[in-house]
């Protein structure tokens, strides 16, 4: 089955303690991106990729990471979280990285709390 | 980048048609219209997308406005399974026209359908 998998689903962290979330995709997407998604303010931007080892800065891209070392996978990394990152976080992907025409695949999200 | 504006929210009841309109009057010539809904728990799924003409898919139509400035997506027979938050984004490329990688997702629209 095609999808876009993400994990953790749930992730309870303290301040300060590195984590990475991880996102996969099996449909030899080019395009992957990842997104947070805050009450009333909608889906914002973090980071995409148009290809592989090729990132860039989306909406709010501060407090995070992202590398795409392989197709596949375009995990985020936040090295120092902090209480306001706290949030549900998606990754979505896409074929091809140039497609303004292509669908976004979305995952299922990750609900990342930071206390 | 180009944004779209839609509504906060809107009602139906079952069984009868949906019109979700968008704005979008800072839309460039090589942009294209998406929608996605985001159920309850879920990420977003790809609705339905569009350039110029009006289309028409297994979920829905998407008529698209001759100046290109507005569109609308049609539900033709509302479900409960349909109650879910609607968002029109535009696909679009960056200023230098180098990178498509960047999308802005507005608040979308909260669509509740009565029994």
């Amino acid at each position: 089955e095609a999808q876009v998998t993400q994990n953790p689903r749930y992730l309870i962290t303290v301040t300060g303690k590195k984590l990475t979330v991880t996102c996969s995709q099996n449909m030899n997407h080019e395009y992957m991106s990842w997104y947070r998604q805050d009450p009333g303010l909608g889906l914002r931007q973090i980071y995409y990729s148009m290809n592989v080892e090729v990132t860039d800065k989306g909406d709010v891209p501060e407090g995070y990471k992202v590398s795409r070392k392989e197709k596949r996978n375009f995990p985020l990394i936040l090295e120092s979280p902090s209480p306001n990152q706290t949030s549900l976080y998606f990754c979505a992907s896409s074929l091809p990285s140039t497609g303004l025409n292509s669908p976004l695949h979305f995952g299922n999200g990750t609900r990342l709390t930071v206390t | 980048d180009a944004k779209t504006t839609q509504p906060n929210s809107m009602e139906s009841n079952e069984e009868e048609p949906v019109h979700l309109p968008c704005n979008h009057s800072t839309i460039s010539g090589t942009d294209y219209i998406h929608w996605y809904r985001q159920l309850p728990s879920q990420g977003p799924e790809y609705v339905i997308h569009g350039l110029t003409s009006n289309v028409n898919n297994r979920m829905a139509s998407l008529a698209i406005a001759e100046d290109r400035k507005s569109s609308t997506l049609i539900l033709h027979r509302a479900t409960l399974r349909d109650a879910a938050v609607y968002y029109c984004i535009l696909r679009e490329p960056n200023a230098g026209g180098t990178s498509y990688g960047k999308l802005t997702f507005g608040q979308g629209t909260i669509l509740t359908v009565h029994p």
